[in-house]
């Protein structure tokens, strides 16, 4: 059973804002940094977010992320086909001195 | 450019072993650190484990402690994971992945673990 808690799914139509929540508590969101990562069908996570609120190089605007207390979000702006994916969050548990990974949403472009 | 591929996966009978091994191209594996992430099929990501950049310190799963071992070689620029007493939910697809934010990521190797 995983720490951090997701939507399984979220959707909207092209161009529209969509946002993913992850619940966690103290022990990872709340003291220690959440990463975001895409997984495309049949490939492997891609991180699109991390340290928060951070975008690695090559990866569009369209994406952020924010952090409030124990929980952590990332929205998607512009909304495009490509962006049909999983999603998952992720962050260090310190309790556990294990990573943990959010259950993941799976993001639909009606 | 960065290249992280997988291998040593395969099918293992319950109570069996298999090392895994991500060897790195274009990539210092020494200078970051490396987690091995896995993926059963149909199922979200669950970590594995990691081990630092300097080497001294190894993390683990609960649901692997005892059983695997990380490890790397920095002469050879590989990560291994060494696995002893698979069990079916060990079944999956499994990934090596680091860097600075654990931008790299390899296309994984599939161990199935069954009779």
């Amino acid at each position: 059973q995983s720490l951090l808690t997701q939507p399984p799914s979220v959707s909207a139509a092209p161009g529209q804002k969509v946002t993913i929540s992850c619940s966690g508590s103290s022990s990872n969101i709340g003291n220690n940094y959440v990463s975001w990562y895409q997984q495309l069908p049949g490939t492997a996570p891609k991180v699109l977010i991390y340290e928060d609120n951070k975008r690695p190089s090559g990866i569009p605007g369209r994406f952020s992320g924010s952090k409030s207390g124990t929980s952590a979000t990332l929205g998607i702006t512009g909304l495009q086909t490509g962006d049909e994916a999983d999603y998952y969050c992720g962050a260090w548990d310190s309790s556990l001195s294990a990573y943990v990974f959010g259950t993941g949403t799976k993001v639909t472009v009606l | 450019e960065v290249q992280l591929l997988e291998s040593g996966g395969g099918l293992v009978q319950p109570g069996g072993s298999l090392r895994l091994s991500c060897a790195a191209s274009g990539f210092t594996l020494r200078n970051y650190a490396m987690s091995w992430v896995r993926q059963a099929p149909g199922k979200g990501l669950d970590w594995v484990s990691a081990i630092t950049a300097s080497g001294d310190g190894t993390y683990y799963a609960d649901s692997v402690k005892g059983r695997f071992t990380i490890s790397r070689d920095s002469s050879k620029n590989t990560l291994y994971l060494q696995m002893n007493s698979l069990r079916a939910e060990d079944t999956a697809l499994y990934y090596c992945a680091g860097g600075t934010v654990s931008e790299h990521w390899g296309q994984g190797t599939p161990v199935t673990v069954s009779s």
